[in-house]
């Protein structure tokens, strides 16, 4: 079935230091990768998103890339502050015709920033 | 503009008994999808519901089943309870009506905890 791997499962950065997480994912046909940052008793936030027909997409310090050929996305945080510690999900899309569309979420990475 | 809002935000069961959740989708948005997740895990996709039917299902069994009324908020009900029912339950919103329609926003769950 399909499946989204994360890595590293932790991470511990300095403040100022920049964050990289990586996902792969198993189905061909996903063409949405959203990434969202779930703090301590919130739902996630979606922070950042790639569609298919994009290679890289850049929001002030975050930034995703896209390799479709090898079924990789990443997630770049540049700069981290404490404010970012947290856990992050990375997601694709499943799409059925005519349903709409559904996410495969990774495990998560739980980042910590030190000041 | 409100957000999604889950409703209740936490819930205690004992095993065999049935539970109810409700989720109201962020204004304008007509597709709410509902996930768990477990404790350290990603969200798992359980079925999305557009136009008060069912358009596509998770891998999860007929003790869970859903509904979505006229105003676009939506309800999940969990029969049967079992202890591995307890997680955070999580609603997301987003629409069909125009692009981008994959993107969803995530309510801040309903934590259930069956014992």
């Amino acid at each position: 079935g399909e499946n989204v791997e994360q890595h590293p499962s932790t991470l511990s950065v300095q403040e100022g230091d920049s964050a990289v997480i990586k996902c792969t994912y198993s189905d061909s046909a996903s063409n949405y990768f959203p990434w969202y940052k779930q703090e301590l008793g919130k739902g996630p936030q979606l922070i950042i998103d790639i569609r298919s027909n994009v290679g890289e997409k850049k929001d002030q310090r975050i930034a995703v890339t896209l390799n479709k050929t090898a079924k990789h996305f990443s997630l770049h945080i540049t700069e981290t502050q404490p404010e970012d510690s947290a856990v992050y999900f990375c997601a694709a899309s499943i799409a059925r015709w005519r349903a709409g569309t559904a996410l495969i979420f990774g495990k998560g990475t739980t980042l910590s920033v030190s000041s | 503009d409100a957000g999604v809002t889950q409703s209740p935000t936490h819930l205690i069961k004992t095993r065999g008994q049935q539970v109810t959740l409700r989720c109201s989708p962020k204004s304008g948005h007509d597709t709410v999808s509902w996930y768990q997740q477990a404790l350290g895990q990603g969200p798992q996709f359980i079925f999305q519901y557009y136009e008060e039917e069912e358009r596509q299902r998770g891998n999860f069994p007929d003790r869970f089943s859903g509904h979505q009324f006229p105003n676009y908020s939506s309800e999940l009900n969990v029969n049967a309870l079992l202890l591995g029912d307890s997680a955070l339950y999580l609603c997301a919103s987003s629409t069909r009506q125009a692009p981008p329609t994959d993107t969803q926003y995530f309510g801040p769950g309903t934590r259930l905890t069956v014992l």
